[in-house]
């Protein structure tokens, strides 16, 4: 399997509480993606890097920031957690362009309570 | 903008036959790539099947294949004889190039395979 995990796997937090998800790779790949998964929606793009230090905006990206100051680690947080943030989150990585799909991570389910 | 719709959101089939999921795109872009993405109920997301857009042939991978109608922007997964290990929810997404990589999914469909 890629070398990706994402942690934690699971996690209740309070409203207004800041939480940061971890995504670590060791495929030395350029690009990482946030996505969240909500029925009815799919999976939409939060933010995405292609580079360290580069990040750019999905489609959903409110109240979200996200780093990547190693190529391997891209952490995605959420300043001051609301209720509408309950989701899962999938990691993803990519290298070889844009023929190929993504690897996931195994997702984080986050409860904001 | 760069849509992605699938307009069944739940499927059943009997073990064995075969079913076909639904899934239409729009993009302006003339090249691309289209997936077939499966997450059974541990939730990983496991890559099915992948189409490039200036490819005519069908893509097949085993007992999955797809129809591709570029003129129709149609592209939709057939499983045939399936089985209950099939039973996932089943996301087609969309990567048009020289975007960054971003994929644009659809809004998947359940797909229950009953014994």
């Amino acid at each position: 399997d890629a070398g990706i995990t994402q942690s934690p796997r699971h996690k209740v937090t309070e409203t207004g509480t800041p939480v940061t998800l971890r995504c670590h790779q060791t495929e030395n790949h350029r690009y990482m993606y946030w996505y969240r998964q909500d029925p009815g929606h799919g999976l939409r793009l939060i933010h995405y890097s292609y580079g360290v230090k580069d990040t750019d905006k999905g489609e959903v990206s409110d109240g979200y920031s996200v780093s990547r100051s190693k190529t391997e680690d891209f952490l995605l947080t959420l300043e001051s957690a609301t209720s509408s943030q309950t989701s899962v989150y999938f990691c993803a990585i990519s290298d070889r362009g844009n023929s190929y799909g993504y690897t996931f991570g195994s997702g984080t389910r986050l409860t904001v309570v | 903008a760069q849509t992605v719709t699938q307009s069944q959101p739940e499927m059943s089939v009997q073990e064995a036959e075969t079913v076909t999921l639904s899934c239409t795109y729009d993009t302006s872009e003339s090249n691309y790539y289209l997936f077939w993405y499966k997450q059974p109920p541990s939730r990983q997301m496991i890559l099915v099947i992948r189409q490039e857009a200036y490819k005519q042939q069908n893509a097949t991978e085993n007992r999955f294949s797809v129809n591709f109608q570029k003129a129709a922007k149609s592209f939709s997964l057939k499983i045939s004889d399936s089985q209950l290990g099939d039973t996932a929810m089943y996301f087609c997404a969309l990567r048009p190039s020289g975007n960054t990589g971003k994929l644009i999914f659809g809004q998947g469909t359940t797909l229950q395979v009953k014994p």
